[in-house]
Order: structure tokens, then C-alpha cells, then sequence
């Protein structure tokens, strides 16, 4: 089946400082959305793009266009509140919209 | 926003037991999913529908039943509890065919 490659599992950060997580597909993808997990296990949803690139705030994704292969996620001026879980999930170009999640990365951000 | 909402928030069964889980929303979506998430990993599709009274299976449906009651609401039935079905579980839903999916707060269940 469809495979989500999520690197890297696990990232610390100083405050202030940038970064970027990346999601490799094994196939052609039709859409991708990010996701932070908190400490209580909440989804909170971050992005969702069928194409190009979408920022908010400190956040800004984008997802692959021409081949659809791969999504990243940068982080600018990481935050204590950043820490968390990050997952990317992607929906395959079947007939449905199922949705593959990666391994997710373990974000700490340190003072 | 699209609101989905899970009940209960938390659970605790033990092995033999019938539980089910609840999801709602109310938000005329078509499209209703059931994930679970253990440790450490991502979330694995269980079960999905795509309206009320269809039912199609996910990548892990094993030890699940799910049924799909009115557009709202889709539940996800336990039958035979088992330990290694102990577990985060998140029900999600979106309207059209490709869309962004929106998801609940998560149900927390612990087999004994």
C-alpha cells in the first residue's frame, strides 16, 4: 500500500532557531495535511494542501506540485509552545480519500 | 471549522468486554473515518463510510464492527475486547470526495 516516510522521528530545537520536517511518498499523492499532537493526545490540524505552499504565522508547508512525491514543513522561530508531536498524512489519487499517516516527528524545543 | 465529537473520552473494558464508541458531527459531512493510534506510531484506518448505512473497510478492521446509523453518526463496535486493542482511537470526517478531513478529540480505551 501507499507509504508515508516522515523524517526525522525526533528533533530539538533551541528557541529561535528554524527548521524543516519532510514527508516522502512512495507514490503520487493528491493531498497532504500536517498535524501537531499535544501532550494530551489532541490532533490539532496545521495545514491541508492539494498543491503549492500555505504559511501561518510561524508555520509554513508545501507540498510537492509536479510529482506530488513529497511535503515539508518549516518552522521559523521555534517557540516553546512548537514542542510536540508533528504527523503528515496523505491521500493517495484512488477513489476515495484515505488518508496515510507518517511515524510522526517528535519536535522538543528547548530554552 | 467543521465540530466532530467522540464519546466516551475515556474507557475502561476488560478482555471479553462490548464496547462502542461513538462519533458525531454535524456538519452534513458524507465522508466518516474510525483511526487508531498506539504509541509512538501514526494514526491506521479501521473503518470508513462514505454515507449513511455504507460501510467499507479499512487497513486494520480486524476484532472491529462499525455502523454507519444516520449521517451524523458512525460508531465503532468492540465485540470481544481484547489487550491489544488498547489504544487512541479518532474518528474523522470531511464533506466531499477529496477534502480536508476534520478530527475528533480522541477516545482513549484500555483493555484489561
Amino acid at each position: 500500500g501507499d507509504q508515508v516516510e516522515q523524517s526525522p522521528s525526533a528533533l530539538s530545537l533551541h528557541e529561535g532557531t528554524d527548521s524543516a520536517l519532510r514527508c516522502n511518498f512512495t507514490t503520487t499523492m493528491r493531498s497532504v495535511q500536517w498535524f501537531r499532537q499535544n501532550s494530551r493526545g489532541s490532533l490539532i490540524s496545521l495545514f491541508y494542501l492539494a498543491s503549492g505552499t500555505k504559511e501561518n504565522g510561524r508555520l509554513k508547508s508545501a507540498f510537492d506540485s509536479k510529482e506530488r512525491r513529497y511535503s515539508t514543513l518549516h518552522i521559523r522561530d521555534a517557540q516553546l509552545e512548537d514542542s510536540g508531536t508533528y504527523f503528515c498524512a496523505a491521500a493517495g489519487t484512488g477513489g476515495n480519500n484515505k488518508l496515510t499517516f507518517g511515524q510522526g516527528t517528535v519536535l522538543s524545543v528547548i530554552p | 471549522e467543521a465540530a466532530v465529537t467522540q464519546s466516551p473520552r475515556n474507557k475502561v473494558t476488560v478482555t471479553g468486554g462490548n464496547v462502542t464508541l461513538s462519533c458525531r458531527q454535524t456538519n452534513s459531512h458524507n465522508y466518516m473515518y474510525w483511526y487508531r493510534q498506539d504509541t509512538g506510531h501514526g494514526l491506521r484506518l479501521i473503518h470508513y463510510s462514505y454515507g449513511a448505512g455504507n460501510l467499507q473497510i479499512g487497513d486494520v478492521p480486524d476484532g472491529y464492527k462499525a455502523t454507519r446509523t444516520t449521517q451524523e453518526d458512525f460508531f465503532l463496535l468492540l465485540e470481544l475486547a481484547s489487550p491489544s486493542q488498547t489504544s487512541l482511537y479518532f474518528c474523522a470526517s470531511h464533506r466531499d470526495t477529496y477534502a480536508e478531513q476534520f478530527f475528533g478529540p480522541g477516545t482513549r480505551l484500555t483493555v484489561l
